[in-house]
């Protein structure tokens, strides 16, 4: 069965340098998301994406956050200047219109 | 306030006991979802739901859209049930999952 894969799944990063976090959803999904989930705490919604473009993203989203589709099946996540409230897990979702999420299993981020 | 609560937060069974965990949401929604995550942290989705029923081997979901709210049941539990089970919710068949607070449930053998 298709699966929507997460590289990778365990990064240690300096506060202040960038990460790039990758997923690669089911080919033929037309609906991405990211969330993320800090330690004890709920899943957050981060930003979806369709079209080649953001639909969405909520107020954790900020200048610090990017995403990209650069060729058709990665998709990105880059955070900027990492801190140390951006330690969390994040996972990658697909899915089609009214049909199944499909998550990743999660990179784990750690900044020290 | 949150627009999905859970109830229990916290849950512990003996093996064979019949499980029941209860979601309530304030807003309007194409679906609910309920999802498993494991310690390892994954999450699988269980069930997606719109209106009424839906059984998967042991596991039933129900749902009443007039009131709101969800249950997910385990009948004969069993120690590897034990994870977080997430209900989450959709607004739209395309937008964003708004995810509960989760409940941990531990079946001991």
């Amino acid at each position: 069965e298709p699966e929507v894969t997460q590289t990778p799944s365990h990064q240690v990063t300096q506060m202040g340098q960038e990460v790039i976090l990758r997923c690669v959803p089911i080919s033929n999904h037309l609906y991405f998301y990211w969330y993320r989930q800090i330690l004890g705490q709920k899943v957050e919604f981060l930003v979806s994406f369709y079209n080649n473009e953001i639909s969405e993203k909520s107020e954790i989203f900020d200048d610090q956050f990017s995403v990209e589709r650069p060729d058709g099946s990665n998709f990105t996540l880059k955070i900027r200047s990492t801190k140390l409230e951006d330690s969390a897990m994040y996972f990658c979702a697909s899915t089609l219109p009214g049909g199944w999420l499909h998550f990743g299993d999660g990179t784990r981020l750690s900044i020290l | 306030k949150n627009e999905v609560e859970q109830s229990p937060q916290n849950l512990t069974a003996q093996e064979g006991e019949f499980i029941t965990i209860n979601c309530s949401y304030s807003v309007g929604i194409s679906a609910l979802h309920w999802l498993q995550q494991h310690p390892g942290g994954g999450i699988v989705s269980l069930f997606m739901l719109s209106s009424g029923k839906k059984k998967h081997g042991r596991l039933i979901a129900t749902i009443n859209i007039q009131e709101k709210h969800s249950s997910l049941h385990i009948t004969a539990s069993h120690p590897r049930d034990s994870a977080v089970y997430i209900c989450a919710v959709q607004k739209t068949s395309y937008d964003k999952v708004i995810f509960g607070p989760g409940t941990s449930l531990s079946v001991i053998p």
